[in-house]
């Protein structure tokens, strides 16, 4: 599976948009892209998910260039609330479910 | 309504006895995994069972033994309890293929 990089942590204020970068180098021909996100003593929530180019939901952007070799997670406007772990993930798509590994993660703290 | 959910939500007991973690699905879902977050947060997969069989087994010590009755539940036995295996441990859910995994909200085990 191939393993991804991301910054250990990132500070921002109320308001602004958030962009945390992923690096995967070794990424395969099957492998998706998604992101998840961790409140404290909760489990891990999926925000979105990316093949290739530009996705979109009501929480947010996924944008992967043409090689795929990285991708950006980007929170517009974050709250108090968005202080969270976000972790970058990528795997295939098994037939018979989808083997998360989990990196490290990126620890996003907003500041009022 | 609780997607995934997980009983005990903490469990204190001593080294060398046997304890279960029962996890269950309400979202109609074929796929159930299991995963283990230790103190220093990472996230990894123990167990994945799709449609009561199952499908990844990663290096977990025979002491850990999941069991599928149906396909909505998916409860993890622990045999001689071990000191190292205090850690949170998430059930989650998808179905087969890409796509989110649903967690629950986590079992917090600690072996005296």
């Amino acid at each position: 599976l191939a393993k991804t990089t991301q910054p250990i942590s990132m500070d921002s204020y109320e308001g602004q948009e958030v962009n945390i970068t992923c690096s995967h180098n070794n990424i395969a021909t099957n492998d998706y892209i998604t992101w998840y996100q961790q409140f404290p003593s909760q489990g891990p929530r999926f925000i979105i998910q990316g093949y290739k180019t530009k996705v979109t939901n009501e929480v947010a952007s996924l944008f992967i260039p043409a090689d795929r070799k990285s991708s950006t997670l980007s929170l517009p406007r974050v709250s108090l609330s968005d202080t969270a772990v976000y972790y970058c993930l990528v795997g295939d798509s098994m037939e018979y479910g989808n083997k998360l590994v989990f990196g490290a993660g990126t620890i996003l703290r907003v500041k009022s | 309504d609780t997607a995934v959910s997980q009983t005990p939500k903490y469990l204190v007991t001593q080294m060398g006895n046997d304890k279960s973690i029962k996890c269950e699905q309400n979202l109609g879902h074929d796929t159930m995994y299991w995963y283990k977050q230790d103190s220093k947060k990472f996230l990894k997969i123990m167990f994945s069972y799709n449609n009561k069989e199952l499908i990844i087994n990663e290096t977990v010590p025979n002491r850990f033994s999941p069991k599928s009755p149906d396909k909505a539940h998916l409860n993890l036995h622990i045999n001689s309890l071990e000191l190292g295996d205090s850690a949170v441990y998430f059930c989650a859910s998808s179905q087969t293929g890409p796509g989110e995994q649903y967690f629950g909200p986590g079992t917090r085990l600690t072996v005296t």
